[in-house]
This record gives structure tokens, C-alpha cells and sequence, in this order.
């Protein structure tokens, strides 16, 4: 499967603990981007990479969310001191260099926060 | 800037008939228009894009859209839509300008297909 794979699928952790998620990319793909989905909701913006640059965080992010992506190949995203409210599906996506591209999107982490 | 409105929640249809989606937009520059379909407890698959030139343009599924610049519009069509067409469908835009990474999406329109 050449597209963009994320682990886990399923995450659920108590309130207050760090969790951290991974996504790979398709290879050839410069950008990565990270997405936030809550129920009802399209996803909103986290993110972005270029190589292993992160060149833009979203307000969304605060503090306690660090993203990186070492070599700009693989991708992390960790949660610190999780919250309920960070209960969502968390997507990421990948795109050639090119603006008209589309990305290509992971199956999601969905996290619970209990 | 950027933001897209989708102005239904829902969209229900008999099978056979027409499905439309509607979608409207907002960039300062010029617009890149996507549409994705998302099937429960899975990610987001592309359907099909407007980036210049015609108008209509066709995508997977037997999905099309009509880039409207004077209404600032993309909707979504199908002639006869298929019960397997139920799911979640977003509208997304980026500014063809500086910042054309940034993909901003609308809250989604669930479509359901009735047999």
C-alpha cells in the first residue's frame, strides 16, 4: 500500500497523559500536513511541513501539541497532559509540491480521552 | 482569508435521481476547489478538483462539479445517484497564492441514498 498510513488507529488514554501518533507519508510527497476532526465538523488545519521544515501551526495547536518530522520523511504529533477536548480524529495528509495538487489522506487516529 | 460554506447539512435522494451538493467559497486570490468523500471511521478520498480551464470537470465515481466565479460556487452533481454514494462529502479550497498549502474545509453535507 503505497498511500499515507497513520498509527494507531484507535488511541484511547486517561486525562492527563501524553500520547504521540505517527504518520508516513507517500514517499515522494514534500508537504505533510496535520488536520483536527470533531463530530459534525470538517477537518481543521494544524499543520504544515515542507520537508522537514514546519513552516505554519494553527492557533488550534497550543502548548501542549508538538509536531515534528525529522528528515522530512515520517511525521509525529504529540499530545501533552491530553484533555477531553482533545478527543478527536486526527488526519494526516500529503501533497506534491505543487498548489493545484491534492492531498492524500490517512485513515485518521482516533483518540479518547477518559 | 480562505473559508467554504456548505450550506446543507444533509442531502437525501432516491436512487436513480440527481444528487447536487452545493458548496460556496471564499479567497482573496484565485481558488484551487476540491472534493473529498469520507466513508465512516475513515479517512478522506479525493474526488476531483477545479484548478483552471473548463468549468465542469469530472471525477471518480461518476462525480462532476461547475466552478462558478461569479457565484463563487462548486457544486457537486451526480445524474443518478447509487445507494453506495451515501457518505460524507466535503468541499475544500486553497488560495492560488502564497500560501497554497493551506487546504480550508467545509463542515461537510451527509448524503443519504435511499434504495
Amino acid at each position: 500500500d503505497t498511500g499515507v498510513s497513520q498509527d494507531p488507529r484507535h488511541k484511547i488514554t486517561k486525562r492527563g497523559q501524553n500520547v504521540t501518533f505517527r504518520c508516513d507519508p507517500i514517499s515522494e510527497h514534500n508537504r505533510l500536513y496535520w488536520y483536527r476532526q470533531t463530530l459534525g465538523q470538517g477537518p481543521e488545519f494544524l499543520t504544515y511541513f515542507q520537508n522537514e521544515a514546519q513552516l505554519e501551526k494553527s492557533r488550534l495547536l497550543s502548548d501542549r501539541f508538538s509536531a515534528e518530522r525529522p528528515k522530512g520523511s515520517f511525521s509525529t504529533l504529540e499530545i501533552q497532559r491530553t484533555e477531553q477536548g482533545d478527543s478527536a480524529m486526527y488526519l494526516c495528509a500529503s501533497s506534491s509540491e505543487q498548489g493545484h495538487t491534492e492531498a492524500f489522506f490517512g485513515q485518521g487516529t482516533r483518540l479518547t480521552v477518559v | 482569508a480562505q473559508s467554504v460554506a456548505q450550506p446543507e447539512d444533509q442531502v437525501n435522494v432516491a436512487e436513480g435521481n440527481p444528487l447536487t451538493v452545493k458548496c460556496t467559497y471564499s479567497v482573496s486570490g484565485n481558488p484551487y476547489l476540491f472534493w473529498y468523500v469520507q466513508y465512516p471511521n475513515r479517512g478522506l478520498q479525493f474526488l476531483l478538483k477545479y484548478i483552471t480551464g473548463d468549468n465542469l470537470v469530472k471525477g471518480s465515481y461518476g462525480f462532476e462539479a461547475e466552478f462558478n466565479k461569479s457565484q463563487t460556487s462548486f457544486h457537486l452533481k451526480k445524474p443518478s445517484a447509487l445507494v453506495s454514494d451515501s457518505a460524507l462529502y466535503f468541499c475544500a479550497v486553497r488560495d492560488m497564492g502564497v500560501n497554497d498549502y493551506k487546504l480550508s474545509f467545509g463542515a461537510g453535507t451527509t448524503v443519504t441514498v435511499r434504495a
